[in-house]
């Protein structure tokens, strides 16, 4: 059984620009989670797809946006990059209604 | 609004004690709780997940256990190795199909050899 899997695993933009960040979901999850983990924090929800659907949104601004397809792998927008978005991003997935999350390794995300 | 609280930040234990990590949450009204583990710069490895009716659950020498009505949660780490050595993460779930982690900000656990 494949784990969660995240691409790529560090990536460098300057102020501006747009990122594009990539999550499969471990065999047989239909539920992605994103979250945002800066240095020194807990991890921050930014928020959730079921079924190709937003189902739940953290206190995370319009800029940041995302997608999941039919195979439930995901990916997470995130345009206008500020200096502070800069952080560890972690997809997470689980069956629906079911109460464990398994987290991916993360992708380190710095804006100059 | 719920609020999660590890104390302390940091802490430097020599090999081979037990030590207690402690997790606060503010909410009572959770459906379970669950312990990290982050190694630097890595993701999350789930330790111990406990469900809000159930008082503790034990993994080899991790034991964790569960108060709701005070809002609080420990983890045992039993004859700590310096593999232990990493950030340990504790997070609630408030309600069941809200899948939304509320998170710590974690203890960094050393231990000395």
């Amino acid at each position: 059984e494949t784990g969660v899997t995240q691409s790529p695993t560090h990536l460098i933009k300057t102020r501006g620009q747009q990122v594009t960040l990539r999550c499969s979901s471990q065999s047989g999850h239909n539920t992605v989670s994103w979250y945002q983990q800066a240095l020194g924090q807990g991890p921050q929800f930014i928020f959730q797809y079921y079924r190709e659907e937003e189902n739940g949104r953290g206190n995370f601004p319009p800029r940041f946006s995302g997608l999941q397809f039919p195979n439930y792998s995901s990916e997470l927008n995130v345009n206008a990059l500020e200096l502070d978005d800069s952080a560890l991003y972690l997809c997470a997935s689980s069956p629906f209604n079911y109460n464990e999350q398994f987290f991916g390794p993360g992708t380190r995300l710095t804006v100059l | 609004k719920q609020e999660v609280t590890q104390i302390p930040a940091a802490l430097s234990v020599p090999e081979g004690e037990n030590l207690v990590l402690n997790c606060s949450f503010t909410d009572s009204a959770i459906y379970n709780l669950q312990w990290f583990r982050q190694d630097p710069g890595k993701g999350l490895t789930s330790l111990l997940l406990i469900q809000s009716s159930q008082r503790e659950q034990t993994s080899g020498r991790l034991n964790a256990s569960l108060d709701k009505s005070s809002g609080r949660s420990t983890l045992y780490i039993a004859a700590s190795q310096p593999g232990d050595s990493a950030t340990y993460l504790c997070a609630v779930m408030l309600n069941f199909g809200n899948e939304k982690l509320t998170f710590g900000t974690g203890t960094r656990l050393t231990i000395i050899p």
